[in-house]
């Protein structure tokens, strides 16, 4: 079975400031797929990056990146340099190769102050 | 392409009558999702389809619930009769899979809310 844990329902972070998103999975597969989601007040929901178990680079994108940790099984995203656009729930989620389904940990909502 | 495209965007009913959500799939993409969305439960995979099979419909909470692909650029999720704890949003997603890159990710749909009195 696959499941994702995000531990903090709520973070705030200064505006500018660096700020990491805690993400633990648990798969038995070798194959697997780690992805970032950003769910503004609006309500869609945003790809950010994407992880593959066996790449051997953390992911970047933009601001985001991904601290992949593979023995640890964590998967925490970070966002440079805070905007007050950041400010939205943030799932974590994965896909294991043999199966075709998401599965979403419970988010992470953030706040980015002034 | 403009993305997953989902009607209606809310929807407000009572208790009892029929409600139709619909959603088009981004072209090309041959396997589409249909996710519940609710603080308590958090986002519930309900049913998906490859190439307008359905594949796993688990998560479908109950008989009330149904969803069609009757071709590869629509689907439907119907829920009748419906209940004021169906109230939720339900979004649609689609991708290519199976391999597992950055380019096969789920894409959303914007969502339909449902409010069910």
């Amino acid at each position: 079975a696959q499941k994702i844990t995000q531990t903090q329902p709520g973070m705030f972070v200064q505006e500018k400031e660096a700020v990491t998103l805690d993400c633990t999975y648990d798969t038995s597969d070798q194959s697997y797929g780690l992805f970032w989601y950003k769910q503004p007040s609006s309500g869609e929901m945003i790809f950010l990056i994407y992880q593959g178990s066996y790449d051997e680079q953390n992911a970047t994108e933009g601001r985001y990146s991904l601290n992949f940790q593979k023995a640890r099984k964590s998967a925490n995203l970070v966002i440079s340099a805070s905007q007050l656009g950041d400010s939205a729930m943030y799932f974590c989620a994965m896909r294991a190769y043999n199966f075709n389904k998401f599965y979403f940990g419970s988010g992470t909502k953030l706040n980015v102050k002034p | 392409d403009a993305g997953v495209i989902q009607s209606p965007r809310h929807e407000v009913t009572e208790m009892g009558q029929e409600v139709t959500l619909r959603c088009k799939p981004i072209s090309g993409h041959d396997y589409l999702f249909w996710y519940r969305q609710t603080m308590m439960r958090g986002l519930e995979l309900l049913i998906y389809f490859n190439n307008n099979v359905p594949i796993d419909d688990s998560g479908m909470p109950e008989d009330r619930f149904s969803a069609k692909m009757p071709n590869a650029s629509f689907s439907t999720l119907k829920i009748q009769p419906s209940e004021p704890r169906d109230s939720a949003v339900y979004f649609c997603a689609s991708s290519l899979l199976p391999m597992l890159s950055g380019a096969n990710v789920l894409t959303f749909g914007a969502g339909s809310r449902l409010t069910v009195l």
